[in-house]
Parts: C-alpha cells; structure tokens; sequence
C-alpha cells in the first residue's frame, strides 16, 4: 500500500515566523512531488511542484526534497493570517494518480 | 479563460437516488480524476481517466461511475449502491508530461449530501 504521511497538526505560528511543514512517502518509485494549498470549504491549489533533489523556491514558499530519505518539506517564509489553511502533500509516480496525504493544518497568528 | 467548471455546487439526494456531478475542462488535459474528500481527511481517488473511452478504478470505486465520451468532459455518477455518499466531490485534471503525470489541477467541487 503506497502511502504519504504527514502531521495533521494543528501548526501555530505566530505571524512572520516561518512555518515548516513535512511529508513522508513509502513509494522509492515516485518521481513527482507537489504541495496544494486549501482553505476551509475550498477545492486544493497547487502551490509547490518539485521533481528533483535539493530545494526549489518560489516566492516565501521554498519546497525541499530527499529521495534517499523520502521525505519532502514545504517552507513558508514571513507567514501570514492568509496561510491559514491545510496543506496537502501529493506524489505520484510515472503514469500513475496522485497519492494524498491527510494534509497538515496551519494556523498563523497575527 | 482557461479552468475546471463543476457543477452543481451543492446537490442533495435522497436515498435510493442516482446522481451525476458534471466535471468539464478546457485547459486541453488528457487526463481527468474524480476524488473524494471526507471532514479531516485527505483526497481518496474514486476513478481517473488518461484517455477518451477509457478509464480506470481508483481505491474507492464501489458504488459510482464515469464515463469519457469526450476530452473535456468526465461525468461521474453516485449510485445508490454507494453507501455513504455524503461527501465532498472535486475532479481534477493534468496532462500526461514525463514526469509523473503532471501538475493536477482541481475544478471548485461539488458538495453532495444525502436526505
């Protein structure tokens, strides 16, 4: 059973701090890693794709991938009340769906 | 203006009902996935499709069916063999690039609930 793991939280920080989310997946096959956004009551939104080790940035989101551990992270930099919401982890491999995790809940504080 | 439409938005059935959620795109994706998602859960596929007249079950396909007549479009319909229907419905869509099968992106769902 293919699976991605991530902490439901909640994860509070205060406004400005860098908020740190993180991924497990079991799959050593998967190729594709993405990061969606989604607020309360809303579909998901990609944020962060990143298909190769090291770090890949895009705004204050920096999203990191480790192959050899398996293991992806999504940094938010000067977080806002506006990134409140829950953060989905997705991996596929090659032709394949998208596997989900449950998603990490964050709150920022102002 | 490129995008996902869903429809309806909200829907109610009472039991022993059929219905069927409208998922259309234009982005030109070959690929399109109907997924479920429960209060604290993450998304469970229900069905994808990766081209026209073809399709695939995913891990939760009891009980619903699709169809992919067209591109753009892939319909799914809850039985009601579908014991628990109630639940939010998102279709997404993706084209098949090399790398895993693409960026997903999702239509705005459809809330279903049952009388």
């Amino acid at each position: 059973q293919k699976e991605v793991e991530q902490n439901s939280g909640p994860l509070s920080v205060p406004e400005g701090a860098i908020a740190s989310l993180n991924c497990t997946y079991s799959d050593r096959g998967s190729q594709s890693f993405f990061w969606y956004r989604q607020y309360s009551g809303k579909s998901p939104e990609l944020i962060m794709s990143i298909y190769s080790n090291g770090d890949k940035e895009d705004g204050r989101f920096t999203a990191q991938l480790n192959k050899a551990s398996q293991y992806v992270s999504l940094l938010i930099r000067d977080s806002q009340p506006s990134d409140s919401a829950t953060y989905l982890c997705a991996v596929n491999q090659a032709g394949t769906a998208l596997i989900f995790g449950k998603g990490t809940t964050l709150s920022v504080s102002s | 203006d490129g995008g996902i439409t869903q429809s309806p938005k909200y829907l109610f059935r009472k039991e022993g009902q059929n219905v069927t959620l409208s998922c259309e795109q234009n982005l030109n994706h070959d690929a399109m996935y109907w997924y479920r998602q429960d209060p604290g859960q993450g998304l469970r596929l229900i069905y994808y499709s990766q081209i026209v007249n073809d399709f695939q079950k995913g891990d939760i396909a009891e009980g619903y069916s699709v169809s992919r007549e067209k591109k753009e479009s892939f319909p799914l319909t809850v039985t009601s063999a579908q014991k628990n229907p109630t639940a939010f419905y998102l279709c997404a869509s993706s084209s098949l690039g090399t790398r895993g099968g693409g960026e997903q992106f999702f239509g705005p769902g459809t809330r279903l609930t049952v009388l």
